[in-house]
């Protein structure tokens, strides 16, 4: 199947600055990728669609200015969170669909100090 | 409004029985199933999928059955074994497009 492979694996950043989050798609051509957040003992909540060459699709409540997605080639979908607070500290996972299911990258946990 | 429910936080189970994780779906459009395995700090694993066009596949130890009018789903895992206890979640999708997860359900197997 498709391999995935988002980095870093785990960020600690200070309270307003921006953090950048990559997820490739290393054996396949990935038009669509989607991004999800974890919280502590809580679901994937799907945040955004990425689209190659065009803008990301935001699920309601995720705010577009602050959660920006790039996705500028078929290989590679960048997630910048802006501005992190203490409260955007979360496990974000990307995941991509192919045409025999889905994947997913290993997840960044990011800490907002 | 939760699409996918597992309104089993938890199920503990001994090693060697079956082990029945439940989930139910309000969507009527989904039409491709998923059951991840996961543990912190990792991405999902992914165990088996079902289409909307089936009500069973089986892969193994495990086996998930779709029932559509009853908008529900299982996996079952026979036998148990020590290593299966993680976080198991139900997914589902609209014809191809994001995956929408339920909370998930921690499996215990003791030994």
């Amino acid at each position: 199947g498709a391999v995935v492979s988002q980095h870093p694996s785990r960020v600690i950043c200070k309270s307003g600055t921006s953090v950048k989050i990559e997820c490739r798609s290393l054996d396949f051509q990935a038009t669509t990728m989607f991004w999800y957040r974890q919280f502590p003992k809580q679901s994937l909540m799907l945040m955004a669609t990425s689209n190659e060459g065009s803008k990301a699709t935001y699920e309601q409540g995720v705010e577009k200015d602050k959660f920006l997605i790039n996705h500028a080639s078929l290989t590679l979908s960048t997630l910048t969170v802006t501005s992190a607070h203490p409260e955007d500290s979360s496990f974000y996972i990307c995941s991509v669909r192919y045409q025999s299911g889905y994947t997913f990258g290993s997840g960044t946990r990011l800490t907002v100090v | 409004d939760q699409q996918v429910k597992q309104n089993s936080p938890s199920l503990s189970v001994q090693e060697g029985r079956i082990s029945i994780l439940n989930c139910d779906y309000t969507n009527s459009m989904f039409d491709y199933f998923l059951w991840y395995k996961k543990y912190p700090a990792e991405g999902p694993t992914f165990l088996i999928s079902i289409s909307s066009i089936k009500d069973k596949n089986e892969d193994g130890r495990f086996t998930v059955f779709l029932n559509k009018s009853a908008k529900h789903l299982s996996l079952h895992i026979v036998p148990s074994q020590p290593g299966d206890s993680a976080v198991y979640f139900c997914a589902a999708s609209p014809a191809g497009t994001a995956l929408i997860f339920g909370k998930g359900t921690t499996l215990s197997v003791s030994s």
